[in-house]
């Protein structure tokens, strides 16, 4: 069964400081790996989406790696800002199944 | 952009009642999801739905029925509402490909959620 870590659980960084999110899953044989943001009480928002052939995607100030061999992936948030504060949840997809999450890094980015 | 409306932000309902949540997706989708999300569990799958009148049982469907009458509309029907029902709901959906193996290469989109008390 597959299963998503993601450390820390939780992270408070001041304004301006760049930082690595950490998602390992136990089977590597995924078809893809999805970012989400997540506001406290709302929904899920996509940021990035790293199909099973690609190493990386970016999207302005976020890159997403992808180490299917390894069984991780890094979410990397430049220059962070107040605005990035929420929860981050990576997910991944395998087969027939649908979307296996961790349990999320909750962000506090300080002024 | 894709959206996902889920009808309600916030529900408060009696024990026993039978619950309906809705959820309708605007792109054509055919994959459609319902998962609930708790502290220290997570985001877990109740039902998913493949195209219209299909559904296939999640990790937690004890409790839980779906309706899928419409490509655009997946109806998660709690039969008789108990406390330990009270979670956020959240819909998604994906991108049609080749069966549902073929959305391998498309992300989901989800809805707002939908908060439900059940007192």
């Amino acid at each position: 069964k597959q299963e998503v870590t993601q450390i820390p659980a939780a992270l408070s960084v001041p304004e301006g400081e760049n930082l690595v999110l950490n998602c390992s899953f136990t089977d590597s044989a995924i078809y893809n790996l999805q970012w989400f943001r997540q506001d406290p009480g709302k929904g899920l928002t996509s940021l990035l989406l790293i199909q099973s052939s690609q190493r990386e995607q970016t999207s302005g100030r976020l890159n997403a790696s992808l180490d299917k061999s390894s069984g991780r992936s890094t979410l990397y948030i430049a220059a962070s800002q107040p605005g990035d504060s929420a929860t981050y949840l990576c997910a991944v997809k395998k087969g027939y199944s649908t979307l296996t999450f961790g349990k999320g890094t909750m962000l506090l980015v300080s002024p | 952009d894709v959206k996902v409306t889920q009808s309600s932000r916030y529900l408060v309902k009696r024990t026993g009642e039978k619950v309906f949540l809705e959820c309708v997706q605007d792109m054509d989708h055919e994959n459609m999801f319902w998962y609930r999300q708790d502290p220290g569990l997570g985001l877990r799958l109740i039902y998913f739905s493949y195209d219209v009148k299909m559904k296939e049982k999640g990790d937690i469907p004890e409790g839980y029925s779906v309706s899928r009458e419409k490509k655009e509309r997946f109806s998660l029907i709690l039969e008789s509402a108990s406390t330990n029902q009270t979670s956020m709901y959240l819909c998604a959906s994906s991108i049609p490909g080749q069966g549902i193996l073929g959305d391998f290469i498309y992300g989901y989109t989800f809805g707002s959620g939908t908060r439900l008390t059940v007192v």
